[in-house]
């Protein structure tokens, strides 16, 4: 049982460019998120999901894309990527919003934008 | 309190004592209380989800209890020690949106 599985671990861009992280979780839940966390900051949502076909923003989704075309994968795309988007980046995954267990994070993406 | 705030920001403590920390949130539009461990280089680990007034939860030497109605909720160590160093988050679940607070990071030194 793999849990929540996030790829890469690292990653550096160049300003302007594009990516994708990835996310794969084989639990069958249905909540899955993307946190960003910054110093100081705490985590902070970027998007969300419950269910497949079903995304929503969350607190700082401005310069990210998402898509659930399964419940298993939640990628977040970066379309151009800024210096401000220098951070580590969390996946995070429940059974439903999290009343039951709470989430199983995936082990992070460092990502440095120069 | 427009969000999620966590006390103190760190902690130092002696191993064997015993500690506890706070995090406050809005009482409106409350659905559940969440407590995680966050160890160095590694994910955050859930602990307790919480969502009754007067809940408390219990797992081995830590626990936690929950105000709904003036919006805290505390979480205890007993008996602390080097294992327990890691960051301690709370999250306040509206439904649909976490929102953490920057966790209060605890150092139990041996």
């Amino acid at each position: 049982n793999a849990g929540v599985t996030q790829t890469p671990k690292f990653q550096v861009l160049k300003t302007g460019q594009s990516m994708t992280l990835q996310c794969a979780q084989d639990m069958n839940h249905e909540y899955m998120s993307w946190y960003r966390q910054d110093p100081g900051m705490g985590l902070r949502l970027i998007h969300y999901s419950v269910g497949a076909g079903i995304t929503d923003q969350g607190e700082v989704p401005n310069g990210y894309n998402v898509s659930r075309s399964t419940t298993e994968d939640f990628p977040l795309r970066l379309l151009s990527a800024a210096p401000s988007q220098t951070s580590v980046y969390f996946c995070a995954s429940s059974y439903s919003t999290g009343t039951v267990g709470g989430y199983t994070f995936g082990s992070g993406t460092r990502l440095t934008v120069v | 309190i427009l969000n999620v705030e966590q006390s103190p920001q760190s902690l130092h403590v002696q191993e064997g004592d015993s500690t506890n920390f706070t995090c406050s949130f809005p009482s409106s539009n409350f659905y559940a209380l969440h407590w995680y461990r966050w160890e160095t280089a590694k994910s955050p680990e859930a602990l307790f989800v919480m969502t009754l007034n007067g809940d408390e939860k219990k797992k081995g030497r830590i626990s936690a209890t929950l105000n709904t109605k003036e919006g805290y909720s505390y979480l205890y160590i007993k008996g602390s020690q080097p294992e327990d160093s890691a960051t301690y988050l709370c999250a306040r679940n509206t439904g649909n949106q976490f929102y953490f607070g920057t966790g209060t990071s605890l150092t139990v030194i041996p």
